[in-house]
């Protein structure tokens, strides 16, 4: 079984640029997440997503950060602009029914360097 | 707010070696609490996922405790290879938001031949 999918693997952009972040995760889980990890720390929420629905946003920096989940399958995560700031690895994660405890599967992970 | 903490921050540790990681919560109401293994440059991988009426779990080497009264969690690992430096991580789930993961830092383990 294939496991969760993300591209491109690494990106390097000029500040100010744009950016976006594919995933396609593991074939029947309706939970999708996004995270985002700085060197050293674990990675922090940016977005949960139960089927196409965000349900937890709360962490996602709206005013450059926006992200889709078109047919509760394949997800989009974009920065527009990009800052420096913004230099972190981006993982994808999916999952299935959590109330059954189930476990999370993440993706290999983007690495984005921005100058 | 659930907050983890993941101490030490770097282990280094001759083969062969029997060693424990350890992780600690702040709100011991949780809903379970998984360890994941993170090589450089790759995603996470779930090594063992504790439901919060355990105690603990088994996978090959390495044994997962959890003690939510004290709100600790350790992951021992026997005989320790080479192969097994990684870093380390935990992430609780709370009972008041289950769909919600709190990651600690992890700790980066490096056994040495």
């Amino acid at each position: 079984e294939a496991g969760v999918v993300q591209s491109p693997r690494y990106k390097i952009i000029e500040k100010k640029q744009p950016v976006a972040f594919w995933c396609n995760p593991i074939s029947g889980h309706n939970t999708l997440y996004w995270y985002r990890q700085n060197l050293g720390q674990g990675p922090e929420l940016l977005i949960r997503y139960e089927n196409e629905e965000a349900v937890d946003d709360s962490q996602l920096p709206k005013d450059r950060f926006s992200a889709e989940r078109l047919k509760g399958v394949d997800s989009t995560l974009k920065i527009q602009p990009a800052e420096l700031g913004d230099s972190a690895v981006y993982l994808c994660a999916s999952s299935a029914d959590l109330s059954l405890g189930n476990e999370q599967f993440f993706g290999p992970g983007t690495r984005l360097t921005v100058l | 707010k659930q907050e983890v903490t993941q101490i030490p921050a770097a282990l280094s540790v001759p083969e062969g070696e029997n060693l424990v990681l350890n992780c600690s919560f702040t709100d011991s109401a949780i809903y379970n609490l998984q360890w994941f293994r993170q090589d450089p440059g790759k995603g996470l991988t779930s090594l063992l996922l504790i439901q919060s009426s355990q105690r603990e779990q088994t996978s090959g080497r390495l044994n997962a405790s959890l003690d939510k009264s004290s709100g600790r969690s350790t992951l021992y690992i026997a005989a320790s290879q080479p192969g097994d430096s990684a870093t380390y991580l935990c992430a609780v789930r709370p009972q008041w938001n289950f769909n919600k993961f709190y990651f600690g830092s992890g700790t980066k383990l490096n056994v040495k031949p």
